[in-house]
């Protein structure tokens, strides 16, 4: 079966520090993989999408970036962190190949930014 | 640009009850609605999907429909029991990214 993991679970940053977030899949292989945020009184918000290693399509400008190094290792990155980067981010994959298929969640990082 | 929209945005009610979560979405060109599950602090739990050419799919005490042409869909729960407490969220597909609703917030009293 598949499996989702992300860490860290939490993550208490000071402005201006970078961030690194990963999440990994297991169990399957050729993922479409998906970074969202959830923020206070604004919803789930899909930040970026990849269909394959190395190949990042962002959906909204911000001050952050997502890489995929490997098949089922996807990464989001800040260099500088502001107050409203803080949120729950959640990692979501599904299977590739077609655009309709069921998205699986994993548990989120809850990061606060000070 | 697809919005959803999910009404109540809170619901309480009593054991035992069967209850309707509903969500409405502006575009009607999407390949699937899914519904979640959250848990306070938690990652999403998916409960049902239904693709564009399916009008209901169904999980044990969970049914949920679709009508692409009125733009709604309806989550179902019969029975219900205070395990089912949490917030449920809707996302229309329209290809490689979910438009989420902004959730009802579910309580069941026991």
């Amino acid at each position: 079966s598949q499996t989702i993991h992300q860490w860290p679970a939490t993550l208490v940053q000071p402005v201006g520090s970078p961030l690194s977030l990963e999440c990994t899949v297991e169990g399957t292989s050729n993922p479409n993989l998906y970074w969202y945020r959830q923020a206070a009184g604004r919803g789930l918000q899909l930040l970026f999408y990849s269909v394959g290693i190395g190949q990042i399509s962002s959906e909204v400008p911000q001050n952050l970036s997502a890489s995929r190094p490997q098949d089922r290792q996807f990464i989001l990155s800040s260099k500088k962190l502001l107050l409203s980067d803080s949120g729950f981010y959640l990692c979501a994959w599904s299977p590739g190949l077609a655009n309709y298929n069921e998205q699986f969640f994993g548990p989120g990082t809850r990061l606060t930014v000070l | 640009k697809q919005e959803v929209t999910q009404i109540p945005a809170a619901l309480s009610v009593p054991e035992g009850e069967n209850l309707v979560l509903n969500c409405s979405f502006t575009d009607s060109a999407i390949y699937n609605l899914q519904w979640f599950r959250q848990d306070p602090g938690k990652g999403l739990t998916s409960l049902l999907l239904i693709q564009s050419s399916q009008r209901e799919q169904t999980s044990g005490r969970l049914n949920a429909s679709l009508d692409k042409s009125s733009g709604r869909s309806t989550l179902y729960i019969a029975a219900s029991q205070p395990g089912d407490s949490a917030t449920y969220l809707c996302a229309g597909n329209a290809g490689n990214m979910l438009t989420f609703g902004g959730g009802t917030r579910l309580m069941v009293k026991p």
